[in-house]
């Protein structure tokens, strides 16, 4: 299957910084990518639907201006935790849709194996 | 956005045995997906059965879809203790999970 990296994979930051995730898609272009947060034990909730050149649409919830998403390219998304506090703390994971064609736009998404961020 | 809720919430069994689980969601879908979570990590890509499918294999894994019934099962057969993971299923355009199913094999 696809591969999809992020990194880091781990972050340690201080409150009231900024952390930035990259979530890379190695082997296929992905023109839409997913941004997830997960608590432990917890289900994986949907941020953002990030969208190459365009704006990222967000979850009900979700601040835009906390967590900037910029999908720049087609193999690349990145979310920005801006101001990070330590409630933000928590399993960032990113997802890219591989297309596989057909009428009935049948795809697959892969995730990346997650980003660890620990706000002190 | 899709809602896939999985159920049970918990299974234990033995090496060697089945485990079942099973997913439902809400409205119509084109294709439905499950993945496997080992703790801590990123999800991994099980498989993806679509609409017009009612079942599918891949190895020890047999999915089954029933869109009358808005669910889906993901059966693994003669487990193994690697096999200890969450197991969730996510339909629709961008996939949203439930709590998942956390599997325990043990020897």
């Amino acid at each position: 299957g696809a591969v999809v990296s992020q990194h880091p994979s781990w972050v340690i930051c201080k409150s009231g910084t900024s952390v930035k995730i990259e979530c890379r898609s190695l082997d296929f272009q992905a023109t839409t990518m997913f941004w997830y947060r997960q608590f432990p034990k917890q289900s994986l909730m949907l941020m953002a639907t990030s969208n190459e050149g365009s704006k990222a649409t967000y979850e009900q919830g979700v601040e835009k201006d906390k967590f900037l998403i910029n999908h720049a390219s087609l193999t690349l998304s990145t979310l920005t935790v801006t101001s990070a506090h330590p409630e933000d703390s928590s399993f960032y994971i990113c997802s890219a849709r591989e297309p596989r064609g057909g009428s009935d736009n049948f795809y697959e998404q892969y995730f990346g194996p997650g980003t660890r961020l620990t706000v002190t | 956005s899709q809602q896939g809720e999985e159920d049970p919430q918990a299974l234990s069994i033995q090496e060697g045995e089945n485990a079942t689980m099973n997913c439902s969601y809400k409205t119509s879908i084109n294709n439905l997906q499950w993945y496997r979570q080992n703790s801590g990590r990123g999800l991994v890509h099980l498989i993806l059965i679509r609409s017009n499918e009612r079942e599918k294999h891949s190895g020890r894994l047999r999915v089954t879809l029933d869109t009358s019934k808005k669910s889906s099962s993901l059966l693994i057969t003669a487990s193994r203790a690697a096999d200890t993971a969450s197991y969730f299923c996510g339909a629709g355009y961008a996939l949203n999970f439930g709590k998942g199913t956390s599997l325990l094999v043990t020897p």
